[in-house]
């Protein structure tokens, strides 16, 4: 299995600050990535997909990049909305594994 | 719009069986894959497996020789069963779509619309 890990586990930020989220995966995966905000009691809302493509109707500051095992999520401007755990996800080999979260406070 | 909607039994004893269905209602059933997804309480999320509309099954190892995912196309639903559940197994369960975006240079996949999620307890 291809392993996932994050940094930060956990970050509180103000609204306005630019937030940056790392994954590392355990062997090369291309693009083949995909992050995840999950609300308290909801269900996980894709937010870039294919390491870099943002999904419809998700708001522009929010972007992703990276390639290979390096990849990161950034908030350029964070929002009170914006709470949660934000997920990773490697989909270049099954069975597909996600990161173990980071979540993000607003202070 | 697509929704996908979930139900199943609540709280199991251990060494039941866990039945979980996902009916999908708005846009189309069949090209898709369709997934099963788990979260234990406070923790990370576990993939379960995945069927095709055709039936073709893919299975986590870790859970592959206790669980079953069947589909009815007729009813746009797709069903799991996962057999001798332990406390181990108490979690939400979700139901996703998978995406597949296929272009020259590789193929990209990743669940873009899911269930509400059903917990299940699992506790003598």
């Amino acid at each position: 299995d291809i392993q996932m890990t994050q940094s930060p586990s956990s970050l509180s930020a103000s609204v306005g600050d630019r937030v940056t989220i790392t994954c590392r995966t355990s062997q090369s995966i291309s693009s083949s990535l995909n992050w995840y905000q999950q609300r308290q009691g909801k269900a996980p809302e894709v937010l870039i997909y294919a390491a870099s493509s943002v999904q419809s109707g998700v708001p522009s500051r929010f972007s992703g990049s990276g390639s290979g095992t390096d990849f990161s999520l950034t908030i350029s401007s964070l929002q009170p909305e914006d709470f949660g755990t934000y997920y990773c996800q490697q989909s270049y080999s099954s069975p597909f594994t996600f990161g173990p979260g980071t979540k993000v406070d607003i202070k | 719009q697509v929704q996908l909607q979930q139900w199943g039994a609540g709280l199991l004893k251990p060494s039941e069986t866990l039945s979980l269905t996902c009916a999908v209602f708005g846009g189309s059933f069949s090209g898709f894959y369709w997934s099963w997804i788990r979260q234990p309480p406070g923790k990370g999320l576990e993939w379960i497996g995945e069927i095709s509309h055709t039936g073709s099954t893919n299975y986590n190892p870790s859970l592959k020789s206790r669980v079953t995912i069947s589909i009815d196309t007729s009813k746009n639903q797709f069903s799991m069963k996962l057999s001798s559940v332990t406390a181990a197994d108490t979690a939400v369960y979700y139901c996703a779509r998978v995406a597949d975006l296929r272009y020259v240079w590789g193929t990209y996949r990743y669940f873009d619309y899911w269930g509400q999620g059903t917990l299940v307890p699992v506790s003598s």
